[in-house]
């Protein structure tokens, strides 16, 4: 079975722009969670989509969003990117009931 | 407020030894619990978990154990192999009540270096 995908693994933006993110969950699991990596703050939890619904929402300002598709699959987006957006963002999913979620590579975003 | 805390940054193993990677919470909703293995530029990988009702669960090389009176939980590798070099994170999340659907709160991690 295919794992969890996000493309694309790595991007390079300019403060103020947005970006566009997206994640595959694995076959099956409809509960796709995101994720900011930075060295400061570790693995913060940006929210939680299940059948195309937010369920859960982290810490984060309103410039970060997310949506999800019929098909599982997930985007977020960050608008008015600052210089702090630079991260690793994760994408995990996992089935419903279910705590244990597989990670997806990641995608390095870098904002200059 | 850091709920969940892995108190070492790194730990130094000989190969064929045991590794223990230790990990502390605070919030006493915390119901289940997650080890993770990252290894640089990768998407972390699920290793094991332990609900709180039990206290060990095993899975190969790999054992956890949870002190749930200590609010603590700590990972056995044994034995240690250089393939399990890596940085190691916990995780729990608060099943019950239904409110903290997709969430896991993570430790900052502990980087495991293993010698041959």
């Amino acid at each position: 079975k295919a794992g969890v995908t996000q493309t694309p693994r790595y991007l390079i933006k300019t403060r103020g722009q947005q970006v566009t993110l997206s994640c595959s969950p694995i076959s099956g699991h409809r509960s796709v969670s995101w994720y900011q990596q930075t060295p400061g703050q570790g693995l913060q939890f940006l929210f939680e989509y299940f059948s195309e619904t937010q369920r859960n929402k982290g810490n984060f300002p309103g410039r970060f969003s997310g949506r999800q598709f019929s098909n599982s699959r997930s985007e977020m987006n960050v608008s008015t990117l600052e210089l702090g957006d630079s991260a690793l963002y994760l994408c995990a999913s996992s089935l419903d009931g279910s705590d244990t979620q597989y990670f997806g590579p990641g995608t390095r975003l870098t904002v200059l | 407020d850091q709920q969940v805390k892995q108190n070492s940054p790194s730990l130094s193993v000989q190969e064929g030894r045991i590794s223990i990677l230790n990990c502390d919470y605070t919030n006493s909703m915390f119901d289940y619990f997650l080890w993770y293995k990252k290894y640089p530029a990768e998407g972390p990988t699920f290793l094991i978990s332990i609900s709180s009702i039990k206290d060990k669960n095993e899975d190969g090389r790999f054992t956890v154990f949870l002190n749930k009176s200590a609010k603590h939980l700590s990972l056995h590798i044994v034995p240690s192999q250089p393939g399990d070099s890596a940085v190691y994170f916990c995780a729990a999340s608060a099943r019950a009540g239904g409110t903290s659907y997709g969430k896991l709160t993570f430790g900052q991690g502990t980087i495991l270096t293993v010698h041959p």
